[in-house]
């Protein structure tokens, strides 16, 4: 059973290059997260999906964009990426009610130059 | 929004007990979790409390009081394996989970 899987693992990405990341969960969970994490800063919502074809923002949503055209994947697109969009960035999802804990991917660490 | 605050950084000896407090304000509350991450690995799901009160599972323990916006998660017995990131993470009115910095808890022998 795979679970939660991200790729690429790490990418370097030059600024002003578009970039997806993609995320593929093999578990039927309805709700789906992007979450990235930076020293000091800990895991902060990017955006979310609380079911296919809903999309939704989080905390820090600008110059990120989404879609979840189906239960299973949910691609992280960078339209044109910017240093301090350097991070690593985890996708998450949740099977719901009651306890509605996120399992995570591995992650994808990003670096833009 | 959500306010979480946590300690940046704990160190206990192997053996021993830590508490991890973690303190919130949010807009609407339906859960409070604890998750462990170790460095350069995904976050695990350690515990979630809804109601007042204590849960316990084995070594861990987590304790909520939501009329204080405050819980703790408890390491009793500590192993070196312990040493991680602890965060402390907060769902709020919209089903939407917010997390803490992070505290990092260095287990010395």
């Amino acid at each position: 059973i795979a679970g939660i899987t991200q790729a690429p693992t790490s990418q370097i990405l030059a600024a002003g290059r578009r970039m997806t990341l993609r995320c593929t969960q093999d578990m039927r969970h309805n709700a789906m997260y992007w979450y990235r994490q930076d020293l000091g800063l800990g895991l902060r919502l990017i955006h979310y999906s609380n079911t296919a074809g809903t999309t939704g923002k989080g905390e820090v949503p600008d110059g990120y964009s989404v879609s979840r055209a189906n239960t299973d994947d949910f691609p992280l697109t960078l339209a044109s990426a910017v240093p301090s969009q350097t991070s690593v960035y985890f996708c998450a999802s949740s099977p719901g009610l009651p306890t509605g804990e996120l399992f995570f991917g591995e992650g994808s660490r990003l670096t833009v130059l | 929004g959500q306010n979480i605050d946590q300690p940046t950084e704990m160190t206990a000896t192997e053996g021993a007990i830590v508490q991890i407090n973690c303190t919130y304000q949010t807009s609407g509350f339906n859960g409070l979790f604890w998750y462990q991450q170790h460095a350069g690995e995904a976050p695990t799901f350690l515990s979630y409390n809804v109601l007042d009160g204590l849960e316990e599972k084995g070594r861990f323990s987590s304790f909520l009081s939501r009329s204080k916006g405050y819980s703790y998660l408890l390491l009793k017995e500590l192993q070196m394996k312990d040493s991680a990131s602890y965060l402390c993470a907060v769902r709020d009115g919209d089903y939407k989970l917010s997390f803490g910095a992070g505290t990092t808890v260095t287990v010395r022998a």
